[in-house]
């Protein structure tokens, strides 16, 4: 079965420090998709990257970056140089190709507080 | 704004009641999803739609739930005989189908509910 953990419930950092988000996953799928979203105080889920189970290679995008280590089944999410308005929840989620539907399973987010 | 609009943003109803939200995806694409948040929790499938066929439904939808998507389009979700228990934020999403799998889905702000 597809899941999904962020074992990091909150966490607070001093605005400029950098931050880590952490998420493990378990899928019995040889290909699988995974994602990072973020959802600020409105509510609205907002798509932040998404990474097929071939491609392990790290990616940046400005202050953010990704690590998906296969061997450990983690993709985690690091914040550098951290901003006020990073502040939300994040949810790490998970896309099988078996089921040939699109549909994810997500994490249960961690909150992330910035702190000025 | 191209992106998944739901309607109402926001909804107080008494115990008992009928409710009904509005999911407008992006143009043109095929696939069509509801989700339900809770506090603390991250979404969790209720069902999907391609183009106007609902191929899938949660445990979770229970007989007061239905859902239709008559022309392929918008897509509708209503909740009868509301009750305490199904206060909770309704996310609507949508993807296009470009590959089998591994779509990139794309949510809408949704739809609060409160159920008094």
């Amino acid at each position: 079965a597809q899941k999904v953990t962020q074992a990091q419930t909150e966490i607070s950092v001093v605005e400029k420090e950098d931050v880590t988000l952490d998420c493990v996953y378990e899928t019995r799928d040889t290909t699988y998709y995974l994602f990072w979203y973020k959802q600020p105080p409105s509510g609205e889920l907002v798509f932040l990257i998404r990474r097929n189970s071939f491609d392990e290679q790290n990616e940046i995008s400005g202050r953010y970056s990704w690590n998906f280590q296969k061997s450990t089944s983690s993709f985690n999410f690091t914040i550098t140089a951290s901003q006020v308005v990073d502040s939300a929840v994040y949810f790490c989620a998970l896309s099988e190709e078996m089921n040939r539907d699109d549909k994810i399973i997500f994490g249960k987010g961690t909150r992330l507080h910035i702190l000025p | 704004d191209t992106g998944v609009s739901q309607d109402p943003r926001h909804k107080i109803t008494k115990r008992g009641q009928n409710v009904t939200f509005r999911c407008d995806p992006i143009s043109e694409h095929n696939r069509l999803y509801w989700y339900r948040q809770t506090l603390g929790q991250g979404p969790e499938f209720l069902t999907y739609f391609q183009n106007e066929a609902q191929l899938e439904k949660s445990r979770l939808l229970s007989d007061r739930f239905s859902a239709e998507r008559p022309k392929g389009s918008f897509s509708t979700l209503e909740i009868q005989r509301t009750e305490q228990g199904d206060s909770a934020m309704y996310l609507c999403a949508s993807s296009l189908a470009r590959q089998i799998s591994g779509n990139t889905i794309y949510f809408g702000e949704g739809s609060w509910l409160t159920v008094v």
